[in-house]
């Protein structure tokens, strides 16, 4: 079984400054990773994924994640915030025999200050 | 190359209704993932179809169900409608099922009950 938990249900930085949304996961095999993004009104969108290999993974738009086995962490890094960085985020797990369902964390609000 | 659509975009219903909604995954995509998103309990998945056949079902009653067709299109039917059941519908769709593919999300389609 896996499970996702992020910490921080909302984090608000000043545009500019630093952004780091935590994510920490539990899963009783190999894990693959995912941070998606959630506008107002609109669907999910990938952010970036950890699948095997590299355990530093860039995504879009400035976005990156280090997957870190021995803390069973996936922080989500962007060193600037940008006012339209301003959405909800969520860290996502698959694995095992599970197919096609993606177990999601609760999702943290980004609110960027100007 | 076209995304994932979803059909209608908002719906409203009255208790002991059922509704079917839609989802038109990616071009070449076969499988598609339905997940109910709401405040409460956050993102949820309801059930994935993979070649016209069911291949994982979530923790949701016997009203929520679902099926592919040929042409990978997806449709999610939700009889006896509960003032519990008022969410987004999200579909993903993925160009192949297991845990290794990553999903791509409609805009959703907002259900409210009342």
């Amino acid at each position: 079984a896996q499970s996702v938990t992020q910490l921080g249900s909302h984090v608000s930085v000043s545009e500019g400054a630093l952004v780091l949304l935590r994510c920490n996961y539990s899963s009783s095999v190999p894990p693959y990773l995912f941070w998606y993004v959630q506008y107002p009104n609109q669907g999910l969108q990938l952010l970036l994924k950890y699948t095997t290999g590299a355990t530093l993974v860039k995504g879009i738009n400035g976005f990156e994640a280090e997957f870190k086995k021995s803390e069973t962490s996936f922080h989500l890094t962007k060193p600037s915030a940008h006012m339209s960085d301003a959405a909800e985020y969520f860290c996502a797990v698959s694995g095992g025999t599970s197919y096609g369902k993606l177990t999601f964390g609760q999702g943290t609000i980004l609110t960027v200050h100007p | 190359k076209a995304g994932v659509t979803q059909t209608p975009r908002y719906l409203i219903k009255t208790r002991g209704q059922q509704v079917t909604l839609s989802c038109s995954p990616i071009s070449g995509h076969r499988s598609v993932s339905w997940y109910q998103q709401t405040p409460g309990q956050g993102l949820q998945f309801l059930f994935e179809y993979f070649s016209e056949t069911q291949r994982n079902k979530g923790n949701f009653p016997g009203r929520f169900s679902g099926r592919q067709f040929s042409n990978s299109r997806s449709e999610m039917n939700v009889s006896t409608l509960e003032l519990g059941d008022s969410a987004l519908y999200l579909c993903a769709s993925s160009l192949r099922s297991g845990r290794t593919g990553e999903q791509y999300f409609g805009p959703g389609t907002r259900l409210t009950v009342t």
